[in-house]
């Protein structure tokens, strides 16, 4: 299985800045996945990171707020721009191999203040 | 829009009891997986069941799948204090190249010693 990791695992911000979100997997694969969390919610698609193009975005979810970068097949970065508190949430990097299985990184702990 | 639905939200039980988790769907699927997310961390992937099987087991866990009810339940036995977590229900639907999973709302499971 697919073994991820994401950069940073937590980070307070203040409203207005911007954060980049890092997630590097161990392995080259096809679809990797951006999730948020909020407290006590569960998971909700931000976008699938696309090599080589840009990211298919889910309905709520625009690029100018969370430009996704995915220069190859084993890295992708999430932004999440101009942060409200209203942006506090876990973001959760995926990838899916052969299967239909998904591995999720630790996630990403985003408080805004 | 969420598809699976768990229930019960919550459960608490004594350590070496069965915990039995259920996850209810609305539209076709091609598989549907169960997921582990321990305080707010990334999710670890439990089991996958496609749609043409009705049992799976993995050590302590079994999974049943029902698409005449449409619907799916995770039977842990024998559970410890170290299976205190959420678990999520996620569908992947009978659509196209793009196969998102449609995650349900889980529920929090409590072990206690």
């Amino acid at each position: 299985s697919a073994v991820i990791s994401q950069k940073p695992s937590r980070d307070i911000c203040q409203r207005g800045t911007s954060l980049t979100i890092q997630c590097q997997v161990d392995s080259q694969v096809t679809m990797m996945f951006w999730y948020r969390q909020q407290p006590g919610q569960s998971l909700t698609l931000i976008a699938t990171a696309n090599q080589g193009s840009e990211a298919t975005y889910e309905s709520g979810f625009v690029i100018d707020k969370f430009p996704i970068s995915r220069p190859n097949l084993t890295f992708s970065t999430l932004t999440v721009s101009n942060m409200s508190p209203e942006d506090s949430s876990i973001y959760l990097c995926s990838v899916r191999e052969v299967g239909d299985t998904q591995y999720f990184g630790p996630g990403t702990r985003l408080t805004v203040l | 829009s969420q598809q699976g639905e768990e229930d019960p939200q919550a459960l608490s039980i004594q350590e070496g009891e069965n915990a039995t988790m259920n996850c209810s769907y609305k539209t076709s699927i091609n598989n549907l997986q169960w997921y582990r997310q321990n305080s707010g961390r990334g999710l670890v992937h439990l089991i996958l069941i496609r749609s043409n099987e009705r049992e799976k087991h993995s050590g302590r866990l079994r999974v049943t799948l029902d698409t005449s009810k449409k619907s799916s339940s995770l039977l842990i036995t024998a559970s410890r204090a170290a299976d205190t977590a959420s678990y999520f229900c996620a569908t992947g639907l009978n659509a196209g190249n793009n196969r998102k999973l449609i995650w349900g709302l889980g529920t929090s499971l409590a072990v206690n010693p």
